[in-house]
């Protein structure tokens, strides 16, 4: 089964707009959310995080909006650019480090000029 | 900009042949992770360790894959006997110490005819 969900699975926004991507997770125990950004022939670049103790994480144009009682978050870009085309994942994590990241299957992202 | 490295970037073998590839996690970060990413960008999780030692490792891995991270070498994966269905790419990341931050390589990208 799916614990971490994305959508859309694409989106398309104009360079300026914002895009919004969604998260969702099954597991109420998870409290580390990783976003990463990937690029064809690249491997994932953490882009921002977050812990279930806070509900908002801003870093420049990207932030995470996180509910933790509904289980979901969100990763806003805000001015999009079309640099910022690519796919990006959602993943989730808990316990000790040296856990594995539970991935979802992506948004993939293309910002029109 | 990886500082986690991976080699060789592309890697073509027959149906039965080994494939092996490398990783050198970055520098001072003990643990290491092996995930799949298939063409679905579904990530599956492979095998991590912390220094030279196993952490866990999914049953697949116990099979046909095989893994290690030697001191003062690269660390490395390995599967035996390759089967189309392992075409994928494989990521290796590293975590620090204690902490739940993993950073990813940019992969070797297995291809098997």
């Amino acid at each position: 089964q799916q614990q971490v969900r994305q959508s859309p699975q694409s989106l398309t926004v104009w360079e300026g707009e914002t895009a919004i991507l969604n998260c969702s997770y099954e597991n109420s125990a998870f409290d580390y959310f990783p976003w990463y950004q990937q690029f064809p022939g690249e491997g994932p670049a953490l882009l921002i995080a977050i812990r279930s103790v806070s509900d908002k994480k801003e870093d420049g144009r990207f932030t995470i909006f996180f509910n933790k009682r509904e289980k979901k978050l969100s990763l806003h870009i805000t001015d999009s650019q079309p640099g910022d085309s690519a796919t990006y994942f959602c993943a989730a994590f808990y316990g000790s480090s040296g856990n594995k990241l539970i991935f979802g299957i992506g948004t993939l992202l293309s910002v029109k000029p | 900009n990886s500082k986690v490295i991976q080699t060789p970037r592309y890697l073509v073998k027959g149906q039965g042949q080994k494939a092996k590839m490398r990783c050198i996690p970055e520098k001072g970060h003990p643990v290491v992770f092996w995930y799949q990413q298939n063409k679905n960008n579904e990530f599956k999780f492979l095998i991590n360790f912390q220094n030279q030692e196993v952490l866990q490792q999914i049953d697949m891995t116990e099979k046909r894959f095989s893994a290690e991270c030697p001191s003062n070498s690269p660390c490395s994966l390995e599967i035996q006997s390759s089967e189309a269905g392992d075409s994928a790419l494989y990521l290796c990341a590293s975590s620090p110490a204690n902490q739940d931050t993993q950073y990813f390589g940019p992969g070797t990208r297995l291809l098997v005819l």
